[in-house]
């Protein structure tokens, strides 16, 4: 079946340093990919999508390319700040217009 | 502001109480959805409704009943509540097209004793 598959963590980052979260899927067809961000109390929030591959989604310095050849949609930002302190989700629509998450990766970027 | 209204943002229960938690949107959007956020363990969906008039079981719908009660409310029923309902629960909606994401509302907390 369809579904989601997120690198685990916690992720600790000092303020300015790259990241990378990964993400890897398993879908029929070619489904739609999100990224989610959940700040600390609040409920999600999108941050990004691509629609078909090689599309690059981007958004408040965030990246993330549907790669079909790899199943992936990492996300990627060049200079985290502590604002960016999160937890992020990656997401499908797959089968049945049915939306399959990820189970999260929490960042925290320290000054 | 447009979005995905919950009530209460915070509640304790005791175990065997019932409750309802509210959810409205704005949007027009025709997919309302029901989530509970637990540790480790992501987004499970309770229960969703397609469209106005319809309700679905998602992953764990046992212990929970939901009603659409028109395009823009969508309330989730816990007839008797246990421990292990304890959890933060969100409510989300979209349009039905298949390039379309969720927005979700703000979550309600809720501690059952």
């Amino acid at each position: 079946g369809d579904s989601v598959t997120q690198m685990e963590g916690p992720v600790t980052l000092s303020e300015e340093a790259f990241l990378t979260i990964n993400c890897t899927y398993t879908a029929t067809g070619y489904p739609s990919l999100f990224w989610y961000v959940q700040y600390p109390g609040e409920g999600l929030q999108l941050l990004l999508k691509a629609t078909k591959a090689d599309d690059k989604g981007s958004n408040k310095g965030f990246e993330a390319t549907y790669r079909k050849e790899t199943t992936s949609f990492h996300l990627e930002k060049g200079s985290v700040q502590v604002s960016d302190s999160a937890v992020y989700f990656c997401a499908l629509i797959g089968t049945g217009n049915q939306f399959y998450f990820g189970t999260g990766t929490s960042l925290t970027v320290i000054p | 502001n447009a979005g995905v209204t919950q009530t209460p943002k915070f509640q304790v229960l005791k175990t065997g109480q019932s409750m309802t938690l509210q959810c409205a949107q704005d949007m027009n959007h025709n997919s309302m959805y029901w989530y509970r956020q637990d540790p480790g363990m992501g987004l499970r969906l309770i229960y969703y409704s397609a469209s106005e008039g319809t309700t679905d079981k998602g992953e764990v719908p046992n212990g929970y009943n939901v009603s659409r009660l028109n395009k823009r409310e969508f309330s989730l029923r816990l007839e008797s509540a246990a421990p292990s309902q304890t959890s933060v629960y969100f409510c989300a909606s979209r349009r039905s097209g298949v390039d379309d994401g969720y927005t979700f509302g703000s979550g309600t907390r809720l501690t059952v004793v």
